[in-house]
C-alpha cells in the first residue's frame, strides 16, 4: 500500500457526462500528481498540484480540470465526456523534499459507454 | 524532461538471461533518473533510481547505468525471473515529471 488513496476505484458512465475522481496523498506530500493510462499505453502526464497550487500542466484537455484543496486532496473533473476518455486515472503524490519520488494510488478505472 | 524516448517497447527474454532497457532524454537540466514497475493490474511503483553525480547503482538483481553525455540511461535486470514480468516506465523530471512509453518485458519459461 502505497499510502495514496483513490476513490472510486471503477466508475461506469455515459458519454456527454461529467465526473469526478478523487486523490488523497500520502501524509505529509505536499505534491498530487495526475496520470492517464490508456489501454496498451503509457502514463500521460496530465497536471501537478504543489500544496495547492498548479505547479505544472501537460497534455490535459481543456474539459478536464483538476484542484487541490486546502486538506491537500485532489479532484480531477472530467466533462462532456467521450469514449476515448475511458482509461485508467492515476493519482501520485510526492514528499516535499527530494520530491521526484512519485507514489502511485491504485487508480480509477473509467469506462465511458 | 520534456521527451523521454524508451526502446525497446517489447522484450522478451529467457527465464535466467539478463534484459536491458534504454531511455534516452533531452534535457540537460535532469538530474534525477527514475525506474518504476507496473504489473498487470496495479500501479506503477518505483524499482530503483539514480543521481547524474552517480554513473551506475545496483540493487541486488537490478542496476542503473547512466552516461550524461550521450543523454540516456539504462536499466539492467539479471537473472531474469518470472515475477519480472511486467511494464517498465523511465523518467527524467524536470518541471514536469514526463513518462517513456514502457517496455512490457516478458520472461520466457
Amino acid at each position: 500500500d502505497s499510502g495514496v488513496t483513490q476513490t472510486p476505484k471503477h466508475l461506469i458512465t455515459a458519454t456527454g457526462q461529467r465526473v469526478t475522481l478523487r486523490c488523497s496523498p500520502r501524509s505529509g506530500d505536499l505534491s498530487v500528481y495526475w496520470y492517464q493510462q490508456s489501454l496498451d499505453q503509457g502514463l500521460q502526464f496530465l497536471i501537478q498540484y504543489y500544496n495547492g497550487e498548479e505547479r505544472a500542466k501537460g497534455n490535459i484537455l481543456e474539459r478536464f480540470s483538476a484542484q487541490q484543496f486546502p486538506d491537500l486532496h485532489s479532484e480531477l473533473n472530467l466533462s462532456s465526456l467521450e469514449l476515448g476518455d475511458s482509461a485508467l486515472y492515476f493519482c501520485a503524490s510526492s514528499a516535499p523534499t527530494g520530491g521526484e519520488k512519485l507514489f502511485f494510488g491504485s487508480g480509477t478505472q473509467l469506462s465511458v459507454l | 524532461g520534456e521527451n523521454v524516448e524508451q526502446h525497446p517497447s517489447t522484450l522478451s527474454v529467457q527465464e535466467g538471461d539478463s534484459a536491458v532497457i534504454k531511455c534516452t532524454y533531452s534535457d540537460s537540466a535532469s538530474n534525477y533518473f527514475p525506474w518504476y514497475k507496473q504489473e498487470l493490474g496495479k500501479r506503477p511503483q518505483l524499482i530503483i533510481d539514480i543521481r547524474s553525480n552517480v554513473g551506475e547503482k545496483k540493487d541486488q538483481r537490478i542496476a542503473v547505468t547512466l552516461n550524461k553525455t550521450a543523454k540516456h540511461f539504462s536499466l539492467h535486470i539479471t537473472e531474469t525471473q518470472p515475477e519480472d514480468s511486467a511494464v517498465y516506465f523511465c523518467a527524467a523530471p524536470d518541471d514536469k515529471i514526463i513518462f517513456g512509453k514502457g517496455t512490457r518485458l516478458h520472461i520466457l519459461p
